[in-house]
């Protein structure tokens, strides 16, 4: 069975601060990681996935994560960030290209001026 | 091009009654999940349908049932309702490919009162 977990319920931090959102998984088999962003009264969207490659992914909006195997985590970061990120992210997890997600509890981003 | 639609955005129901609600998939695509987001957690997959067919299934009570219908659209209904089951529905859809990743609906908020 696989599971995620979200160190941080809540990030707040201010504007043009970096940040790192983390994610820890546990998997008896490879795995597929994806962060997702969802901001007030929305559905999810993907902001990065990890299939295989390069451990370092890059995403939309500035944001990047690093596959960690060793330390099973797959931490997000932005190097600045703005009003507009205060938003839940979600870290999740699959076991297969066809399979569905398992996601964590989410960690809420408040982005302060 | 539209994303993914569901239908009502809010809905209201007492304990005991069924609920139905709708997802129209993202244009192309042939694959719908339904995910249950209770507050302060992260979505929990419920089931995915694929060729008018339940594909897979999550951890959840024969209570929820759903239908795709051969225009890929999908409903989700639940019976006698419980207290419990007041949650966001998140309905995502894909193509059968691997990797392909998931298109998520804006969801409709139940509450059972």
């Amino acid at each position: 069975a696989q599971s995620v977990t979200q160190l941080d319920s809540q990030v707040p931090v201010f504007e043009e601060a970096p940040v790192e959102l983390r994610c820890n998984y546990s998997s008896s088999v490879s795995v597929y990681l994806f962060w997702y962003v969802q901001y007030p009264n929305q559905g999810l969207q993907l902001l990065l996935k990890y299939l295989s490659g390069s451990t370092l992914v890059k995403g939309i909006n500035g944001f990047e994560a690093e596959f960690n195997k060793s330390q099973t985590s797959f931490h997000l970061r932005k190097p600045s960030v703005h009003i507009s990120d205060t938003a839940e992210y979600f870290c999740a997890v699959s076991d297969t290209g066809y399979s569905t997600l398992t996601f964590g509890k989410g960690t809420m981003l408040l982005v302060s001026p | 091009d539209a994303g993914v639609t569901q239908s009502p955005t809010h809905l209201i129901k007492t304990r005991g009654q069924q609920v139905t609600l709708r997802c129209s998939p993202k244009s192309g695509h042939d694959t719908v999940s339904w995910y249950q987001q209770a507050l302060g957690q992260g979505p929990q997959f419920i089931f995915q349908y694929y060729e008018e067919e339940e594909r897979q299934r999550g951890n959840f009570p024969d209570r929820f049932s759903g239908h795709q219908f051969p225009n890929y659209s999908s409903e989700l209904n639940v019976n006698a309702l419980l207290l419990g089951d007041s949650a966001l529905y998140l309905c995502a859809s894909s193509l059968d490919r691997p990797y392909y990743g998931y298109t998520f609906g804006s969801g409709t908020r139940l509450t059972v009162v």
